[in-house]
């Protein structure tokens, strides 16, 4: 199994909904990382936490990382039509930070 | 655009042919990436390049084949590809290769080996 992996694989949900997605993975990790991707385009880099932070934000955007549990959400409030992509976590895994290792993807569908 | 170009967008192939990807970018990164997307699978990270130098190379099969000529250009020379192959390819670059920074990603090349 791999080292990062997103849950759910694909949610929907109506405009002003919040939508949470989840990232656990098994080897302690130096950050996380989330991403989004439009459909069949590059991946967008969208807020970074370090492993010794618990909390962020980013404008409509909240991660929370537990290092306890190996699992860290993204949580985007009052969700958009435009913020339909998918959402990727990626993690530093410690004592090998030169790269990052990209889960599967959460889909996000957001119906007007 | 996110500062890293990718050219060209879509390509066809057959087996039997050749091809490159470029990748460019002008944010003063000093690491490049190439990375593989198939559908239902994580992103495969490639190669890495850092300073112009391969710094890793993911067991992937010499049919690819890199080329960081400097700091703002990277190649991937395609030759003899299977139909396996075929997935959209992504460039990435980062300040330097660290997982620190957030990496800058490419809108990809669409590559489809028929």
């Amino acid at each position: 199994s791999q080292q990062g992996e997103e849950d759910p694989q694909a949610l929907s949900i109506q405009e002003g909904e919040n939508a949470t997605m989840n990232c656990s993975y098994k080897t302690s990790i130096n950050n996380l990382q989330w991403y989004r991707q439009n459909s069949g385009r590059g991946l967008v880099h969208l807020i970074l936490i370090r492993s010794n932070e618990r909390e962020k934000h980013s404008g409509r955007l909240r991660v929370t990382l537990d290092t306890s549990k190996k699992s860290s959400s993204l949580l985007i409030t009052a969700s958009r039509a435009a913020d339909t992509a998918s959402y990727f976590c990626a993690t530093a895994v410690i004592y090998n930070t030169d790269k990052l290792i990209f889960g599967t993807g959460t889909r996000l569908q957001v119906f007007p | 655009e996110t500062g890293v170009t990718q050219t060209p967008r879509h390509l066809v192939m057959g087996m039997t042919n050749k091809k490159s990807l470029k990748c460019e970018q002008h944010l003063g990164h000093n690491a490049m990436y190439w990375y593989k997307q198939s559908a239902k699978k994580p992103l495969e990270l490639m190669f890495v390049y850092n300073f112009k130098e391969q710094t890793e190379n993911n067991s992937v099969p010499s049919r690819f084949s890199p080329e960081c000529p400097n700091s703002s250009h990277l190649f991937l020379h395609l030759h003899t590809l299977q139909p396996e192959d075929s997935a959209l390819y992504l460039c990435a670059s980062s300040q330097v290769q660290s997982s620190g920074y957030g990496y800058t990603f490419g809108s990809g090349t669409r590559l489809t080996v028929v």
